[in-house]
């Protein structure tokens, strides 16, 4: 059964800063999916990764996947208010797609 | 394209009652899914389907049953509502596709459902 973990689960950091959201996963997986969630609101895409050391960016947003380690990354460069929401990891197996609880992410400005 | 709809966007039930939550997306997907959304936490899968006439168990099944007729449709049924089917009910769309392609899966806007 694919468990997935979060780190943290909450965060609130001053706007400039940097940081990283950890995912763990427990099983093999083909595919690992970030996903941003504003309050009241449904989820957005933000990267597909597929291999082992795949690396995506997107403005601020870098996501990272070691399949070995059942490990991937989020990281946030010099946050900036507009990216407080909520981030979501969550694997693929056998055609489920299994969410972790999210990282609620609070910029101060 | 109007992507992933789902009605109604709010309803109330009482304990007991049974409903169909509508599901549709017009972007001739394969893969179809359920997921309830708690206050403050992640989302858990209820069933999923990889096509027409195929639905599998997620996560938390129990209380709810799908069927997909068509490509485009996946409606979930709850009977006998309970209060602790309270949540916010997501559905989602996506190609499908073999390992190592990146596929894309796309959420509608949520039917938020409260058992009373």
């Amino acid at each position: 059964e694919l468990k997935v973990e979060q780190n943290p689960l909450f965060l609130s950091m001053q706007e400039g800063k940097n940081y990283t959201i950890y995912c763990n996963y427990s099983t093999t997986s083909d595919r690992l999916y970030w996903y941003r969630q504003d309050p009241g609101k449904s989820l957005e895409s933000l990267f597909v990764l597929l291999s082992n050391g795949a690396v995506k960016q997107e403005g601020r947003l870098m996501a990272s996947l070691d399949t070995k380690a059942r490990l991937s990354t989020l990281h946030i460069t010099a946050a900036v208010h507009d990216l407080s929401a909520t981030y979501f990891c969550a694997p693929n197996r056998d055609d489920k797609i299994i969410f972790g609880k999210g990282t609620r992410l609070h910029i101060l400005p | 394209n109007a992507g992933v709809t789902q009605t109604p966007k709010f309803r109330i039930l009482k304990i007991g009652q049974s409903m169909t939550l509508q599901c549709a997306q017009d972007m001739n997907h394969n893969y179809m899914y359920w997921y309830r959304q708690d206050p403050g936490m992640g989302l858990k899968l209820i069933y999923y389907s990889v096509g027409a006439g195929i639905t599998d168990k997620g996560e938390v099944p129990n209380g709810y049953n799908v069927s997909r007729s068509t490509t485009e449709d996946f409606p979930l049924r709850l009977e006998l509502a309970a209060p602790s089917q309270t949540s916010v009910y997501f559905c989602a769309s996506s190609y499908g596709g073999p390992p190592g392609y990146a596929d894309t899966q796309y959420f509608g806007p949520g039917t938020r459902l409260t058992v009373l």
